[in-house]
């Protein structure tokens, strides 16, 4: 059984600030492990994912994740904030094996506000 | 353009009433899901489908159908049986032995009358 632990369900930086979204995962298989962001009344975009190999996963929009195996960890953050930033943010996790179907299993999401 | 179209954005069910949700992919994707979207509680798996004439239910099935008859197109029916269906509802698709890499389409707001 996998699990995702978002802490915060909302989140306000003010612009130029880090970003820190904080992601702790369960699972009894390695992982992969996703970040996704969703504008208001829109699909999930993915930002960014860990599959295998570095832990340090750069993704779209100057997000970033690490993957912490002994802290069950996957933070997203940004260097400085920007307007267009504000969003929900969902953390995944799902099994490390192939296939054409694979469940994945979100956290409950974080709502950022960036604030002028 | 490459996509999953989702229709419509929003719809409204009656009491005792079944609605069909659309979900159209053009991306070749062997891989196709629902899931349900309600607030603070992220997303939950209702029904997946690996192939054309094969799916599977997820955590959240009960009071939900669907049917895989052409790749393209995996439909959501939410029957009368569902008795608390307003939500947002997201399809995703993924590519053949990349399941765990799914592509969202913008959902459709379901509300109940």
């Amino acid at each position: 059984a996998q699990s995702v632990t978002q802490l915060g369900s909302h989140v306000s930086v003010s612009e130029g600030a880090l970003v820190l979204l904080r992601c702790n995962y369960s699972s009894s298989v390695p992982p992969y492990l996703f970040w996704y962001v969703q504008y208001p009344n829109q699909g999930l975009q993915l930002l960014l994912k860990y599959t295998t190999g570095a832990t340090l996963v750069k993704g779209i929009n100057g997000f970033e994740a690490e993957f912490k195996k002994s802290e069950t960890s996957f933070h997203l953050t940004k260097p400085s904030a920007h307007m267009s930033d504000a969003a929900e943010y969902f953390c995944a996790v799902s099994d490390n094996r192939g296939g054409s179907a694979r469940q994945l299993t979100f956290g409950s999401g974080t709502q950022l506000t960036v604030l002028p | 353009d490459g996509g999953i179209t989702q229709s419509p954005k929003y719809l409204f069910r009656k009491e005792g009433q079944n609605v069909t949700l659309s979900c159209e992919q053009n991306l070749n994707h062997d891989a196709m899901y629902w899931y349900r979207q309600d607030p603070g509680q992220g997303l939950r798996l209702i029904y997946y489908s690996q192939i054309v004439n094969d799916f599977q239910k997820g955590d959240i099935a009960e009071g939900y159908s669907v049917s895989r008859e052409k790749k393209e197109s995996f439909p959501l029916t939410v029957t009368s049986a569902q008795k608390n269906p307003t939500a947002f509802y997201l399809c995703a698709s993924s590519p053949q032995g990349r399941g765990n890499i799914q592509y969202f389409g913008a959902g459709t707001r379901l509300s109940v009358l």
